[in-house]
């Protein structure tokens, strides 16, 4: 199985701030990548897919790059919605694999 | 406006079974794979099951193969997980989800299965 691992575990952020979270895969995953958003008690929400798709109704402060195996989130001025649970998810291989998550905290 | 809904989660004792049932409104759900995932208290998220569209394809996690069995009705517009031999590492909230092809997308809102003696 293709094993996914996000980096850092724990993110401590101020509203305004650039954040980046990173994924690696343990093979190339070509662009098959997304990335969820997840708030206690609730389910995960699609952010991002094929690496830098933007998902309709998502703000444009979230992005995503990378192929291969290393891939980014970035969001580009945190906003007090935005700290949660991200998680992303490889598409390459039917025994879909996610991250075990990156906790984004007010600092 | 694309829906899904869990139920069927709930209490049962190391070795029991349970039935998840997840109820899909606003989209042609037979044109769709479907998947279950489940998140532990506190932890990750872990895929459990795939099933194609037409339920030619089926997939399992090898923590829940022989165990489970997801199933579809698409008459009914329905997706299923039968979970048989449960063990308490088992227990979670279970989501389901549809799989566009890129992502799943969207989600359920979950239903929790404890197991527990």
């Amino acid at each position: 199985d293709i094993q996914m691992t996000q980096s850092p575990s724990t993110l401590s952020a101020s509203v305004g701030d650039r954040v980046t979270i990173t994924c690696r895969a343990s093979q190339s995953i070509s662009s098959w990548l997304a990335w969820y958003q997840q708030k206690p008690g609730k389910a995960p929400k699609l952010l991002i897919y094929k690496a830098s798709s933007l998902e309709s109704g998502v703000p444009s402060r979230f992005s995503g790059s990378g192929s291969g195996t290393e891939f980014t989130l970035t969001i580009s001025s945190l906003q007090p919605d935005d700290f949660a649970t991200y998680y992303c998810q490889q598409y390459n291989s039917y025994r879909w694999t996610f991250g075990q998550g990156t906790k984004v905290e007010i600092k | 406006e694309v829906q899904l809904v869990e139920s069927g989660g709930g209490l049962v004792k190391p070795g029991g079974s349970l039935r998840l049932s997840c109820a899909a409104s606003g989209f042609t759900f037979s044109s769709y794979s479907m998947n279950w995932v489940r998140q532990a208290p506190g932890k990750g998220l872990e895929w459990v099951s795939s099933i194609s569209s037409s339920s030619s394809y089926i997939y399992y996690a090898d923590s829940v193969k022989g165990r489970f069995t997801i199933s579809r009705d698409n008459a009914k517009n329905s997706l299923y997980l039968q979970m048989n031999s449960l063990r308490a590492e088992d227990t979670a909230v279970y989501y389901c989800a549809r799989d566009t092809g890129f992502a799943f997308n969207p989600w359920g809102q979950g239903t929790l299965v404890t197991v527990s003696s």
